[in-house]
């Protein structure tokens, strides 16, 4: 049964750069599923902020493309974000999540238990 | 991308049925067959209850069950019960190859 893990600093000061990594375990992180970052501002929605296969495509929410870095490491079993000039607005909980299904067919079968991140001085 | 429009509470008592809609364009909930809905209770992670509109993953109750109709879907919970009180969002793949989810469902059992 996969396990995923995020790790990463729980205060980002504004206009720097939020870094989080997911440790996947449990599971190869170079088999055929997509792995994705999600996250939920404190007492709102989810948010998808995109995907990553293990060869490095990706996909973006356009919302945040510009500020968005996906990157893996198969030797580590982990891929990462980075999400740059953060502010108050970037706080919230992020999630890292396998996400199933062929083609147009997906959806998000396994979550991480969440990190919370906050964006303050 | 626009969330898809859920309505903010839906209740019912225990044993009655309720219906959650999610509402989104051609370009996602109406152009595919990629549905999927979420549990959330709070502070725990989001729990896939349903998809491909209407298929339960190993372990789901039968209580749950996706539907699909245009550009419109819905998820039915039959024989509501206390557990089920929980925060529900749909979500769906896009033209654009990402993923949106929906504005989120507070389901209260009285």
């Amino acid at each position: 049964q996969v396990q995923l893990r995020e790790s990463g600093p729980g205060l980002v000061k504004p206009s720097e750069t939020l870094s989080l990594t997911c440790s996947v375990s449990g599971h190869s992180i170079r088999s055929d599923y997509y792995w994705d970052w999600i996250r939920q501002p404190p007492g709102k929605g989810l948010e998808w902020i995109g995907s990553l296969y293990h060869t490095g495509s990706t996909y973006y929410n356009p919302s945040l493309k510009s500020r968005v870095t996906f990157s893996v490491d198969t030797s580590k079993s982990q891929f990462s974000l980075r999400l740059s000039s953060v502010t108050a607005a970037d706080t919230g909980v992020y999630y890292c999540a396998r996400q199933s299904g062929v083609g147009s067919s997906n959806y998000v079968d396994s979550w991480g238990q969440g990190t919370l991140v906050t964006v303050s001085s | 991308q626009s969330a898809l429009t859920q309505p903010a509470s839906v209740s019912g008592s225990p044993g009655q049925s309720i219906t959650i809609s999610c509402t989104g364009t051609s370009s996602d909930v109406g152009g595919y067959d990629s549905v999927s809905w979420y549990q959330e209770h709070p502070g725990k992670a989001p729990k896939l209850m349903i998809f491909d509109v209407n298929n339960r993953p190993s372990g789901v109750s039968n209580r749950f069950s996706g539907s699909k109709s245009g550009n419109t879907a819905s998820l039915t919970i039959s024989g509501l019960q206390a557990e089920d009180e929980a925060d529900y969002y749909c979500s769906s793949h896009t033209s654009s190859s990402t993923r949106v989810f929906g504005t989120g469902t507070k389901v209260t059992v009285l």
